[in-house]
């Protein structure tokens, strides 16, 4: 089955750095698409990223655009989350979530929590 | 920037029927698709092209859309379902291409 196990959220400081890792398993990683959503405490989910297949295309919301980069590895099943010059309104749970394939996520992992604060 | 717009909150007796509405402009190009997110979890695809379901998504929920708003329905509601519920869109005209939309609390008591 589709699993999606994400890594490396934690607390920094604002203009810190972190990288966040999504293991995938159960599925052929490097068909498919990824991306990226958050989700800040209380609030409603907010896409981030998405990268392609084959890691030609990348897109990045305009909240996040020149700060974070998104990446993958498909030898090692992996997808990642380079946060840069992070800012208090990051604070959030990130999801890594597959694309379907027709334009939305159809599995998504269980987020982890990047908190930003002095 | 592209929005879809939804209630805040939507409640209902067990075993009625709630329907979750989902404005938006592209909603006439472009399908609409469900999420339901249950606390400290995360969100499950419940619904996609405006009234698919995916499979072990039980029957009761449904969708709809008809011009620049889509619907998603919840019938004989159980206390199971309650949830918070997102709309999803893509909107290929600006620089955002996927819009979640702002979210639908459902209290079902």
């Amino acid at each position: 089955q589709v699993q999606l196990v994400e890594s490396g959220g934690g607390l920094v400081k604002p203009g810190g750095s972190l990288r966040l890792s999504c293991a995938a398993s159960g599925f052929t990683f490097s068909d498919y698409y990824m991306n990226w959503i958050r989700q800040a405490p209380g609030k409603g989910l907010e896409w981030v990223s998405y990268i392609s297949s084959s890691a030609t295309y990348t897109k990045y919301a305009d909240s996040v655009k020149g700060r974070f980069t998104i990446s993958r590895d498909n030898a090692k099943n992996s997808l990642y989350l380079q946060m840069n010059n992070l800012r208090a309104e990051d604070t959030a749970v990130y999801y890594c979530a597959r694309d379907s394939g027709y334009e939305h996520p159809d599995y998504w992992g269980q987020g982890t929590l990047v908190t930003v604060s002095s | 920037s592209y929005e879809l717009t939804q209630p805040p909150s939507v409640s209902v007796s067990p075993g009625q029927t709630a329907r979750i509405t989902c404005s938006g402009d592209a909603l006439p190009k472009k399908y609409a698709y469900w999420y339901q997110q249950k606390s400290g979890q995360a969100p499950v695809l419940v619904i996609y092209e405006d009234s698919k379901r995916p499979s072990g998504i039980p029957e009761r929920f449904s969708g709809s859309s008809s011009g620049t708003m889509a619907t998603l329905t919840i019938s004989g509601a159980q206390v199971e379902d309650e949830a918070d519920y997102y709309c999803y869109s893509t909107d290929s005209s600006g620089n955002l291409p996927y819009v979640f939309g702002t979210g639908t609390k459902v209290t079902v008591l």
